[in-house]
């Protein structure tokens, strides 16, 4: 089954302790990317990669970093995580540019930071 | 910058009534429009697209079509289903395609 996998759904943390939210796609993606979602703000994009091991920010990169170093995985990395960083998390990918076709996203990860 | 306003909920409906949720944009170029849903604990699912004026994307009896000279893109349905229960997210990517910009999100209701 084609799908985008993200973990974890929840976590709890506090602040300053680093973690990782893992995003997998088995759909042979050239296109990933992170958003996260508020109430009253939509989704906003955090970061975007076109392919291995190139990535730029979107809209809302503070605080956050990626990586790309298998086409597949797409983790987005809070080095120090901050209550405002509390928000649900959204992972996407696609195999062109979203012009042109249809971003998979993955379930989310609800994120809390005390 | 690019932009979609779309009209703020909730939106409560009884069960086969006429649905229609606004959606605006403001863009530089020429962009391809979409409308998201995300049904309770989902992460999001494209509901239809259209990629250039007058383009009307469909899906499960929902409706939109690409309108330029009004920069419009809404969403119709005919007849409402308690299943179409969710959140509406209208969207647009353009030039480069490396980023959705999204609506703040109707939430819409259908009572039985």
């Amino acid at each position: 089954e084609a799908q985008v996998t993200q973990n974890p759904r929840y976590l709890i943390t506090v602040t300053g302790k680093k973690l990782t939210v893992t995003c997998s796609q088995n759909m042979n993606h050239e296109y990933m990317s992170w958003y996260r979602q508020d109430p009253g703000l939509g989704l906003r994009q955090i970061y975007y990669s076109m392919n291995v091991e190139v990535t730029d920010k979107g809209d809302v990169p503070e605080g956050y970093k990626v990586s790309r170093k298998e086409k597949r995985n797409f983790p987005l990395i809070l080095e120090s995580p901050s209550p405002n960083q509390t928000s649900l998390y959204f992972c996407a990918s696609s195999l062109q540019p979203l012009v042109n076709t249809e971003a998979f996203f993955g379930q989310g990860t609800r994120l809390t930071v005390v | 910058g690019d932009s979609v306003t779309q009209m703020e909920g909730p939106v409560t409906l009884s069960e086969e009534a006429f649905l229609t949720i606004n959606c605006t944009y403001t863009a530089t170029g020429y962009p391809s429009l979409f409308w998201y849903v995300q049904y309770p604990g989902e992460g999001l699912q494209l509901l239809l697209k259209a990629t250039k004026a007058d383009d009307k994307g469909s899906n499960k009896g929902f409706e939109a079509t690409y309108r330029k000279e009004t920069t419009s893109f809404h969403l119709e349905k005919g007849s409402v289903q308690v299943s179409d229960s969710a959140v509406y997210f209208c969207a647009l990517s353009e030039n480069s395609g490396y980023a959705l910009n999204f609506g703040k999100g109707t939430s819409l209701l259908v009572t039985p």
